[in-house]
């Protein structure tokens, strides 16, 4: 099946630091590539939607400066999230999909901010 | 917007069927999905329906999809300890982007 890796799986910085998480499809050319969030308990939120060579499409009340996407290839989609602080801990999931097909989901990285 | 519903908890006994229901407001879905996340990990998918079937089985696992209720369920046979986990439904409208939207997630509590 159609596998979507994520790395790194856990990272831990300090306040300040501006973090890059990867997303990689790695069996497939995925025309789009969506971040989520989640906190603890709670569900994955949306936060934005890329295609490849385009610019992000951000959910509302998601920082665009804050939270930089770029989808360079078909198999590749980075979240950079900048200065970041504790209350950006939580945990990162990307998926990819192809045009009418389901989403394939990576594992998470869980983000932590001390 | 979309909105997805599901109960928050949901507790049987070993070997029991648990039935982990859904329901969602998008009429234009495509692709309806159930995913289980355990303590501390990722979304693993366990199975999806198209909005066309009403019914998918998957060895324990069975999807029933009342389109015309916008009601989705997944009835786990056998119940086992691994199950315990959350269960996510999700469903994918027709959109340009195709956006997933998650319910709340099901905590299923499996006892020995």
């Amino acid at each position: 099946g159609a596998v979507v890796s994520q790395h790194p799986s856990w990272v831990i910085c300090k306040s300040g630091t501006s973090v890059k998480i990867e997303c990689r499809s790695l069996d497939f050319q995925a025309t789009t590539m969506f971040w989520y969030r989640q906190f603890p308990k709670q569900s994955l939120m949306l936060m934005a939607t890329s295609n490849e060579g385009s610019k992000a499409t951000y959910e509302q009340g998601v920082e665009k400066d804050k939270f930089l996407i770029n989808h360079a290839s078909l198999t590749l989609s980075t979240l950079t999230v900048t200065s970041a602080h504790p209350e950006d801990s939580s945990f990162y999931i990307c998926s990819a999909a192809k045009s009418n097909q389901p989403q394939h989901f990576g594992d998470g990285t869980r983000l932590s901010i001390l | 917007g979309e909105d997805v519903e599901q109960s928050l908890f949901l507790s049987v006994r070993e070997g029991d069927s648990s039935v982990i229901n859904c329901t969602y407001t998008d009429s234009s879905s495509t692709y309806l999905y159930w995913y289980k996340q355990e303590p501390g990990a990722g979304l693993q998918l366990l199975t999806y329906i198209f909005s066309n079937m009403d019914m998918k089985q998957d060895q324990r696992l069975t999807v029933l999809l009342n389109k015309k209720d916008k009601h989705l369920s997944l009835r786990i046979a056998d119940t086992q300890t691994g199950d315990s986990a959350i269960y996510f439904c999700a469903e994918q409208n027709s959109g340009g982007y195709q956006k997933v939207t998650f319910g709340t997630g099901t905590k299923l509590q499996v006892i020995p």
